[in-house]
């Protein structure tokens, strides 16, 4: 099973700051299978990025995603209040599913 | 409009049962693969598993912490999947959501709509 590991476990910045996330692969996951949603407190998860660098409908273009391999990275160029959430990576390969544990972005 | 609704969640012993069900609505539910994540209080999301599409043969496959004991199926002419949950523990304490699984082209895709999520509490 391919464990995703994301770095740093909380990311505390001030809006209009750059916010880097990475995910990291056990192994190497297709850039076709590796996805990042965003989480709210009580809220369900929300799909920004598919295919490392897609954007989902309706996701703002200062969400963009990059990597391969075994690196994949998130960025959010100019960080909005509505941006303060917890992030989520995902890679899907044989028939299964995994997420990463997570990168919390709360207000510096 | 797209819709998800989950129902069924609730309080039950170790060793027990439930189901749960995915109304959905708005969308070719058909010809989607819809897939359970849960979240247990505080903690991050995990897949639990999925169904293919009548095309696809409604191919499962699981996460190695529920094989054997859930069981995902689906009813097409009700537009609703299901999750059925045997022989609980304690750790499958959880909020338990259905998503469904968008594919945009070339196998590119994620979970583009999510249910609320019910919850399942299982404890003594």
């Amino acid at each position: 099973e391919i464990v995703l590991t994301q770095s740093p476990g909380t990311l505390s910045l001030s809006p209009g700051e750059r916010a880097t996330l990475s995910c990291r692969a056990s192994q190497s996951v297709s850039s076709s299978y590796l996805a990042w949603y965003q989480q709210k407190p009580g809220q369900a998860p929300r799909l920004l990025i598919y295919g490392a660098s897609s954007r989902a409908t309706g996701i703002p273009d200062r969400f963009s995603g990059s990597g391969s391999g075994t690196d994949f990275t998130l960025t959010i160029s100019r960080l909005e209040p509505e941006d303060f959430a917890v992030y989520y990576c995902q890679q899907y390969g044989s028939s299964t599913f995994t997420f990463g544990p997570g990168t919390k972005v709360d207000i510096k | 409009e797209v819709q998800l609704v989950e129902s069924g969640g609730g309080l039950v012993q170790p060793g027990g049962s439930l189901k749960l069900s995915c109304a959905a609505s708005g969308f070719t539910f058909s010809g989607s693969a819809m897939h359970w994540v849960r979240q247990a209080s505080g903690k991050g999301l995990e897949w639990v598993g999925r169904i293919r599409s009548k095309a696809n043969s409604y191919a499962t496959a699981y996460a190695a912490s529920v094989k054997g004991r859930f069981t995902i199926s689906r009813d097409d002419s009700k537009n609703t999947a299901y999750l059925q949950m045997n022989s609980l523990k304690t750790e499958d304490t959880a909020v338990y959501y259905c998503t469904r699984k968008w594919i945009a082209a070339a196998g590119k895709g994620g979970f583009d709509y999510w249910g609320q999520g019910t919850l399942v509490t299982v404890s003594s």
